[in-house]
């Protein structure tokens, strides 16, 4: 059973909308992740945080912005969604840096 | 810059055939080296964890070794239901203090009754 959540599980959106992605663990995980993954390619980090009130950006980060004021809950915002935006949005978790992370289902999103 | 390179990109094999999936990597001071499972629409479920080169982990039928150069994940007598995309990532000293880790694009395998 998933310890990590993510909603929605689907999203379309038209282009220059502004929309958050959701995602909670019930772990009590310090360090959280959101990665954007593309069929047959690798997993991309756009966003990482190690605690509350505490965030970095990864390779993909100019186009949105993430906070985290609940260890449990780290959203993910696009202020204007364009239709490069369209992929599937992975949120994941780990209680250590050194450690494998868990991952959510994710979030699938079309920009049209 | 660490490079992770994953092969083949698709494996067929019939259940009961064994075989190897390979993950090469260059790293500057190889951290950790980790094995993850994606099935289709779902989110990476992580399975192993390598630190040093001749660790082996073992998980039923699959085995991951590791080299100063590579991993190896074996599958022994796979079943149809261990087909899914296998994802390597390593994570190495370069990375400082964020210990973020690079993926590699994975394998898909596909394991036919």
């Amino acid at each position: 059973e998933a310890d990590i959540y993510q909603t929605p599980r689907y999203l379309v959106i038209g282009t220059g909308k502004k929309i958050t992605l959701e995602c909670s663990q019930t772990m009590g995980h310090d360090k959280m992740y959101w990665y954007q993954q593309d069929p047959g390619m690798e997993l991309h980090l756009i966003h990482y945080s190690y605690g509350v009130n505490s965030t970095e950006k990864g390779d993909l980060s100019s186009e949105s912005t993430v906070s985290r004021i609940r260890t449990e809950h780290f959203p993910l915002t696009l202020e204007s969604a364009r239709p490069s935006h369209t992929s599937q949005y992975l949120c994941a978790s780990s209680s250590d840096r050194n450690y494998g992370y868990t991952f959510g289902s994710g979030t699938r999103l079309t920009v049209v | 810059e660490d490079q992770v390179t994953q092969s083949p990109e698709a494996l067929r094999l019939q259940e009961g055939e064994s075989s190897s999936l390979n993950c090469s990597y260059t790293v500057s001071g190889l951290r950790g080296l980790f094995w993850y499972r994606q099935d289709p629409g779902k989110g990476p479920e992580f399975l192993f964890t390598l630190y040093s080169a001749g660790e082996e982990k073992e998980k039923e039928r699959l085995k991951a070794t590791l080299t100063k150069k590579e991993s190896f994940l074996h599958i022994t007598a796979p079943k149809p239901e261990d087909s899914a995309t296998y994802l390597c990532a390593v994570q190495s000293y370069a990375s400082g203090g964020s210990y973020i880790p690079t993926f590699g694009r994975g394998t898909s395998l596909i394991v036919h009754p």
